[in-house]
């Protein structure tokens, strides 16, 4: 079956250091990946877009990385601060007109 | 701009009563959606529209209605609200281009005793 598979287990790192977050997924060829942001009682917010021929993207202390033959995408925020506590969420392009989520990966920087 | 707005925020239902879920946008997208999101199952898609009055069934549609009578309204209906129906909703819309972001409203809460 298809499936989306983020970790559903909290990541906690300290203030300054680089969290890594990942999304895997199996039976699908998507054509592009993208990444939300969403905080506790709102909607999520979007962040990057990385298409299947690119291998990395950067938005500021944000690096998006798609590996489409490990069918994997890794998420990376640099210099990290108590302000990125979120949880994060991928997403696929799976053919359809409408994207399909993960569950999500909540981090929680500490100071 | 006040980007996708979303009425009510709180609602609880007994079962079998009825409600609509409103979402209007004002950014002229021509893609709306219904996503319902559950501890630890994700956003899932209810029905989806590309252009008004269309509708698509996504891949949680039992139970639910919707219609796209104007371009910047999309509504839900739960004709029979049961507990399984308990979740909070969130409306979203994009621009009529394959990998165009969602923009998503903040949700409805709804609980169904």
């Amino acid at each position: 079956s298809q499936k989306i598979e983020q970790n559903s287990e909290a990541l906690n790192i300290q203030e300054g250091k680089t969290a890594t977050l990942t999304c895997n997924y199996t039976n699908y060829s998507p054509a592009y990946l993208q990444w939300y942001r969403q905080d506790p009682g709102r909607g999520p917010v979007f962040l990057l877009l990385i298409r299947e021929n690119e291998k990395e993207k950067r938005k500021e202390r944000l690096k998006v990385t798609f590996d489409t033959t490990l069918k994997q995408s890794l998420f990376h925020i640099t210099a990290s601060q108590p302000a990125d506590s979120a949880t994060y969420l991928c997403a696929l392009d799976t053919g359809r007109r409408a994207l399909t989520f993960g569950s999500g990966t909540r981090l929680q920087v500490q100071p | 701009n006040a980007g996708v707005t979303q009425t009510p925020k709180f609602r609880v239902l007994k079962t079998g009563q009825s409600m609509t879920l409103l979402c209007a946008q004002d950014m002229n997208h021509e893609y709306m959606y219904w996503y319902r999101q559950d501890p630890g199952m994700g956003l899932r898609l209810i029905h989806y529209s590309v252009g008004e009055g269309t509708t698509a069934k996504g891949e949680v549609p039992d139970g639910y209605n919707v219609s796209r009578l104007k371009k910047q309204n999309f509504l839900l209906g739960l004709e029979s609200a049961a507990p399984s129906q308990t979740s909070v909703y969130f409306c979203a819309s994009s621009r009529r281009v394959s990998d165009s972001p969602l923009h998503f409203g903040n949700g409805t809460r709804l609980t169904v005793t």
